[in-house]
């Protein structure tokens, strides 16, 4: 079946440091990519999304790109702020389901 | 826009007893709803998914009769836990899909069940 597989955390960065989170996937067909963004007390909330191969997500300065060769969704942001810190999920969806992953906690220190 | 809340935020209950949560969504309809379960440091789960005026449709592996579900009106469904156990302790989160047109699942904050 689906599943989602995503860097394991903490990760502690400094601020205005490259941020990198790897998520690699395992799905038939072509399912949607997705990254949700938890901070603390609230929902998941939607940080950017892809619905094809070789499509880019980008939101807030985050970015990732669909890449079907490698079944990747990496998430990437080139200066990180305090504000950034939260739990990141990777997600793929096919059938209005979501198989998430388990979650990168990032700590971004000032 | 596109506010879903939980309550209550977190309980604590006895063994034996039943737990309602509830999950609104505040400024939208939604006639499609899921709830999720997630254990520490794992994934969230998906235990079903709830469409308004009809029966939930179940996960594999998931007790419909253990964790009912209701989604009488399209801002609200529950989720009511049945004879608690320790087991079941865990963090629900629930989100709710707009029936006018946004494609997008928005997450209430979730409720923490602690069974004593």
């Amino acid at each position: 079946g689906d599943s989602v597989t995503q860097m394991e955390g903490p990760v502690t960065l400094s601020e205005e440091a490259f941020l990198t989170i790897n998520c690699t996937y395992t799905a038939t067909g072509y399912p949607s990519l997705f990254w949700y963004v938890q901070y603390p007390g609230e929902g998941l909330q939607l940080l950017l999304k892809a619905t094809k191969a070789d499509d880019k997500g980008s939101n807030k300065g985050f970015e990732a790109t669909y890449r079907k060769e490698t079944t990747s969704f990496h998430l990437e942001k080139g200066s990180v702020q305090v504000s950034d810190s939260a739990v990141y999920f990777c997600a793929l969806g096919r059938a209005q389901k979501l198989v998430f992953g388990q979650g990168t906690r990032l700590t971004i220190n000032p | 826009g596109a506010v879903v809340s939980q309550h209550p935020s977190w309980v604590i209950c006895k063994s034996g007893t039943s737990v309602k949560i509830e999950c609104r969504s505040l400024d939208f309809q939604a006639t499609t709803m899921f709830w999720y379960r997630q254990f520490p440091k794992q994934s969230l789960m998906l235990m079903a998914t709830s469409n308004e005026g009809s029966k939930a449709t179940y996960e594999q592996g998931v007790e419909k009769d253990k964790f009912l579900i209701n989604h009488a009106s399209l801002t609200l469904s529950t989720l009511t836990v049945t004879s608690a156990h320790p087991e079941d302790s865990s963090f629900y989160i629930c989100s709710a899909k707009d029936r006018n047109g946004r494609n997008e699942q928005f997450f209430g904050p979730g409720t923490r069940l602690t069974v004593l």
